[in-house]
C-alpha cells in the first residue's frame, strides 16, 4: 500500500526554526509537495521536490531524498502566522497525489 | 477567475436529500480535481477531470456520488440520498498541466463545508 507519515503536531517557538519531517512509501515517485493549510482554509501551494537536495525559498526550504523516501520542510525565524497544519504530498506513478495527514505547527511567544 | 471558487460555502441538508457542489477552477486550468478532507486529515482524493473528461473516479465512495464537467471548465459534484457520514469538507482543485501525466501544481478552492443532519 502506499504511505505517507509526518508527525501529528509539533511545538516551537517565535524566533526559533522548526524541521517536519516526511516519509514516504509510494507505488512510484513523480516528486514531492508540501502545504501550508491554516484552519479553516484551502491549502496552498509552499514546495516541489523531484530531486535530491535542499530547495530554498525564503524562510523555508525543503530538502529530499529519493533513496530514503524521505523529505522534510524547515521554516526558519518563525512568527506567528505560520501556526498551521503542513501536509506532505507525493505524486506516484500514475501522476496521483498521495497525502499525509498533516503536521500541526504550534508556535509559542 | 484569479482563484479557484467554489459553492456554496456551507450547505447543511437533510438526510435522504441530493446536493450538487459546485467548482470553478482558475481560467485556463485543464485539469480539475475533488477531494474529501475530514477535520485533521490531508485531502481524500475522489476523481478529476481533463478537460470534459473524467479520467480516474477510482475515489468516489459509491455510486451515491457523481461529478461531471459538461464544459472543461465548472464542475459539479452531485449526492444522492445523503446520509450522514458524507458530512465533510468537500474540496475542488485545478492545475494547468493535464491530470495524469503532469507535475504542475494543484491550487485549492476553498471548499464547501457539508453537513448532513
Amino acid at each position: 500500500g502506499q504511505n505517507i507519515d509526518q508527525p501529528t503536531e509539533m511545538t516551537a517557538t517565535e524566533g526559533a526554526i522548526v524541521q517536519i519531517n516526511c516519509t514516504y512509501q509510494t507505488s512510484g515517485f513523480n516528486g514531492l509537495f508540501w502545504y501550508q493549510q491554516h484552519a479553516g482554509e484551502a491549502p496552498t501551494f509552499l514546495s516541489y521536490n523531484v530531486l535530491d537536495g535542499l530547495e530554498e525559498k525564503g524562510r523555508f526550504s525543503s530538502f529530499l531524498s529519493r533513496s530514503k523516501g524521505y523529505s522534510y520542510l524547515l521554516l526558519k525565524e518563525l512568527q506567528m502566522k505560520d501556526s498551521a497544519s503542513y501536509l506532505c504530498a507525493v505524486l506516484d506513478s500514475n501522476y496521483q497525489l498521495i497525502w499525509g495527514a498533516g503536521t500541526k505547527l504550534i508556535i509559542k511567544p | 477567475g484569479a482563484g479557484v471558487s467554489q459553492s456554496p460555502r456551507y450547505k447543511v441538508t437533510k438526510r435522504g436529500q441530493d446536493v450538487a457542489l459546485r467548482c470553478d477552477p482558475i481560467s485556463g486550468h485543464v485539469s480539475l480535481y475533488w477531494y474529501r478532507q475530514a477535520l485533521g486529515q490531508g485531502p481524500e482524493f475522489l476523481t478529476y477531470f481533463n478537460y470534459e473528461a473524467q479520467q480516474d473516479k477510482s475515489g468516489l465512495p459509491n455510486d451515491r456520488f457523481s461529478a461531471e464537467r459538461p464544459e472543461g471548465s465548472i464542475s459539479t459534484l452531485t449526492i444522492q440520498r445523503t446520509e450522514q457520514r458524507d458530512s465533510a469538507m468537500y474540496r475542488c482543485a485545478s492545475s494547468s498541466g493535464l491530470a495524469g501525466d503532469s507535475t504542475d501544481t494543484q491550487y485549492f478552492g476553498p471548499g464547501t463545508r457539508l453537513t448532513v443532519l
